[in-house]
């Protein structure tokens, strides 16, 4: 059973516009979210994070929308650059899930110089 | 040490052999987690350790698996009479503790790429 479902398996941008990488999850107790980014051959590598008290967090080019209402997250990267082209994963936790992070199946996002 | 260490980087097995992996956390992080990656597929949750016990081993495929951690520190994945469908890079990750509090975040090293022939 996938908690946490990112539904589009691939992402092509052109570089310097906006890439929007979205997430849904079903357990409404899920109350932390992360996203990691992940090149090939290495382990993920932690992005940012947002908190269900938060509606949105920002660092840098990166921004993570959340709507808890439609258990639905979104990354957006403006602007985005080919060194993003990785694969990202999103990530929810919740303190009555056993405090263990559910994964997505991640989205593959190549940006095109 | 600076980071998640695992070992070995990459390990070819026959199938029915037994395999270790070993995880070696962020020194003072006291949750410790397994995953597996298999080729084409996402993140798939195996266990996890706050301190020594495992308060969720849900996520084990089957009873050839086991994992230990000892010490609070280094734990060991053990897959015995390994399967081709076993092939995937395990992937260990560390945190401060464990849980959805906010900040808390998982760091995960670079994995153990298994292949079972």
């Amino acid at each position: 059973d996938q908690q946490v479902k990112q539904n589009s398996p691939s992402l092509s941008v052109q570089e310097g516009r906006i890439s929007i990488l979205n997430c849904d999850y079903t357990n409404s107790m899920f109350d932390y979210f992360l996203w990691y980014k992940k090149y090939p051959a290495e382990g993920p590598t932690f992005l940012i994070s947002i908190s269900s008290i938060k509606d949105k967090n920002e660092d840098g080019r990166f921004t993570v929308f959340l709507n808890k209402s439609a258990k639905h997250l979104s990354l957006h990267i403006v602007p985005s650059q080919p060194g993003d082209s990785a694969v990202y994963f999103c990530a929810a936790s919740a303190s009555n899930t056993g405090n263990q992070f559910y994964f997505g199946t991640g989205t593959s996002l190549t940006v095109i110089p | 040490g600076a980071g998640v260490s695992q070992s070995p980087s990459n390990k070819v097995t026959e199938k029915g052999k037994d395999v270790e992996l070993r995880c070696d956390p962020i020194s003072g992080h006291t949750a410790l987690y397994w995953y597996r990656q298999s080729l084409g597929q996402g993140l798939e949750f195996l266990i996890y350790f706050q301190g020594n016990s495992a308060p969720d081993k849900s996520g084990l495929p089957s009873d050839r698996f086991s994992a230990e951690r000892t010490g609070g520190s280094v734990s060991t994945l053990t897959i015995q009479r390994t399967q081709q469908e076993d092939s995937a890079v395990y992937l260990c990750a560390s945190s401060l503790y464990a849980g959805s509090l906010s900040g808390n975040t998982i760091y995960f090293g670079e994995g153990s790429w298994l292949t079972v022939v």
